[in-house]
C-alpha cells in the first residue's frame, strides 16, 4: 500500500538557519503530495501542495518540489524563525472508493531557538 | 479558515462507556473524515464519508462506528471505550471541487479513557 517516510525529529535549529525535512513516498499512480503544519494545541493546516511531477509548492517561505524520479517531496526554508516551531507532516493523497484518502508520515517536530 | 468545529474539545471517560464525538461543517463539502493522532504514528484514518449515509472504513476502524445523517454533521462513536482509544481525534473535510483533493482539518478532540 501507500506509505510516507519522513525524517525523524526532533529537529532543533537556530533562528535564520536553513531547514530541510526529508520526505519520501511509495504509491501507485500519480498521487498529490502535501505538507501540513501543526502548531501546539491546534489542528493541522495545509502548508503547501503539489499535484504532478516537477511541480513546486510554496507558501510562507517554505518550498517543496515533487520529484517523481526519486519519489521525494523534501520541505525547505532558507531562514527559519522562532514562529516556525511546530510539527510538520508530509502526506500523499490517493484515490479510493469514492474519495481521496491521505496517508501521513509520522511527523517531524521542529524547534527554532533565538 | 474552513468552517469546521468539533465537540467536545476535551473529554475524560471511563473504560466501557460509550462516547460520541461530533464534527460539524459549514462548507457544504461532500467528503468528511475522522483521524486519530498518536505519538509515533502520525495521523491514521478511522472512517470516512463520501455523502449522506455513505461511509467506509479506514486503516484503524476496529472499535469505532460513524454516522452521517446530514451533510454538515459526521459523528464518531466509540461503543465501549478502551484505554487504547485515548488519543486526539481530528475531523477533516474536502470537496474535490475542481479536482482538488486537499483536506481541511478541525481543531481536534482530546479524549482520555481511564
Amino acid at each position: 500500500g501507500d506509505s510516507v517516510t519522513q525524517m525523524e525529529g526532533p529537529v532543533t535549529l537556530s533562528e535564520e538557519a536553513f531547514l530541510t525535512i526529508n520526505c519520501t513516498y511509495t504509491a501507485t499512480g500519480y498521487p498529490s503530495l502535501f505538507w501540513y503544519v501543526q502548531y501546539p494545541g491546534e489542528g493541522l493546516q495545509l502548508l503547501l501542495k503539489a499535484t504532478k511531477a516537477d511541480d513546486k509548492g510554496s507558501n510562507k517561505g517554505f518550498e517543496a518540489t515533487y520529484r517523481k524520479e526519486t519519489t521525494s517531496f523534501h520541505l525547505e526554508k532558507g531562514s527559519v524563525q522562532v514562529s516556525d516551531s511546530a510539527v510538520y507532516f508530509c502526506a500523499l493523497a490517493s484515490s479510493g472508493a469514492g474519495s481521496y484518502q491521505l496517508t501521513f508520515g509520522k511527523g517531524t517536530k521542529l524547534s527554532v531557538i533565538p | 479558515d474552513a468552517g469546521i468545529t468539533q465537540s467536545p474539545r476535551h473529554k475524560v471517560t471511563e473504560t466501557g462507556t460509550p462516547v460520541t464525538l461530533r464534527c460539524h461543517q459549514t462548507e457544504n463539502h461532500r467528503y468528511m473524515y475522522w483521524y486519530r493522532q498518536d505519538p509515533g504514528h502520525g495521523l491514521r484514518l478511522i472512517h470516512y464519508s463520501y455523502g449522506v449515509k455513505d461511509t467506509d472504513k479506514g486503516e484503524v476502524s476496529d472499535g469505532y462506528s460513524v454516522s452521517r445523517s446530514k451533510t454538515e454533521d459526521f459523528l464518531l462513536t466509540l461503543e465501549s471505550a478502551t484505554s487504547s482509544q485515548t488519543s486526539v481525534y481530528f475531523c477533516a473535510i474536502s470537496s474535490l471541487a475542481g479536482g482538488t483533493d486537499t483536506q481541511y482539518f478541525g481543531p481536534g478532540t482530546r479524549l482520555t479513557v481511564l
